[in-house]
């Protein structure tokens, strides 16, 4: 069991837009602002999308963006294309004990 | 091209030590902190220690509990982890990640393959 939790599965046809959850509690996700998801295609290294919430790296294109509420924190990605087809796993820094947890992963499929 | 390359892996008997080794190439590594995280198989990634660019700093997973310990050799661009008195709960894959900063920020912009450990009887 993951310490954040992401729905398993998600999916969308090409052109729309689809949001992935990442919940954890106000030890983590709620009460810092170092959220950062991650996209994974199989036999892939994960590809940093978003850190601190809100933020995308250079060469990351603007249909990922981000946003948290409460102790939950969202990906949307927009102008769904079929090479987004990929894992994606959020994670969160939980203070000084736990450090940094993780999502166990939502299965972005793109009809 | 930048890149992490873990090695150092292997099947250890539980108490058991292993050295893992991740070289960076193709950045100026001493610039990054580094960490390492591990994937337990059919279960999700667990964050397992850091260290700052300069080596001045390191932080561990709760789960360690003394047994490990991580460095650097900067002039070598290789990141290590030392691990002992190693438990059958340590087989996983272990991934020596980038962290954007020199300091500690908690997130990872560069990943490596990674390198299985594998401990049993």
């Amino acid at each position: 069991q993951s310490a954040l939790t992401q729905p398993p599965s998600a999916s969308g046809s090409p052109g729309q837009s689809v949001t992935i959850s990442c919940t954890g509690t106000s030890s983590d996700v709620g009460g810092y602002y170092y959220v950062s998801w991650y996209q994974h295609h199989p036999g892939r290294v994960p590809k940093l999308l978003i850190y601190e919430v809100t933020k995308r790296p250079s060469g990351v294109p603007d249909r990922f963006s981000a946003s948290k509420s409460g102790n939950t924190a969202s990906l949307t990605v927009s102008g769904l294309q079929a090479e987004d087809e990929a894992d994606y796993f959020c994670s969160s820094y939980a203070g000084d004990k736990k450090y940094v947890i993780f999502g166990g992963g939502t299965k972005l499929t793109v009809l | 091209e930048v890149q992490l390359l873990e090695s150092g892996g292997g099947w250890v008997q539980p108490g058991g030590s292993l050295r893992l080794s991740c070289e960076g190439s193709g950045f100026t590594f001493s610039y990054y902190a580094m960490t390492w995280v591990r994937q337990v198989p059919g279960k999700g990634l667990e964050w397992v220690s850091a260290i700052t660019g300069a080596g001045t700093r390191t932080y561990f997973a709760d789960f360690v509990q003394g047994r490990f310990t991580i460095s650097r050799d900067n002039s070598r661009n290789t990141l290590y982890l030392q691990m002992n008195s190693l438990r059958a709960e340590d087989t996983a894959v272990y991934h020596c990640v980038r962290d954007r900063h020199q300091e500690v920020n908690w997130y990872f912009d560069l990943w490596g393959r990674g390198t299985l450990v594998s401990v049993s009887s």
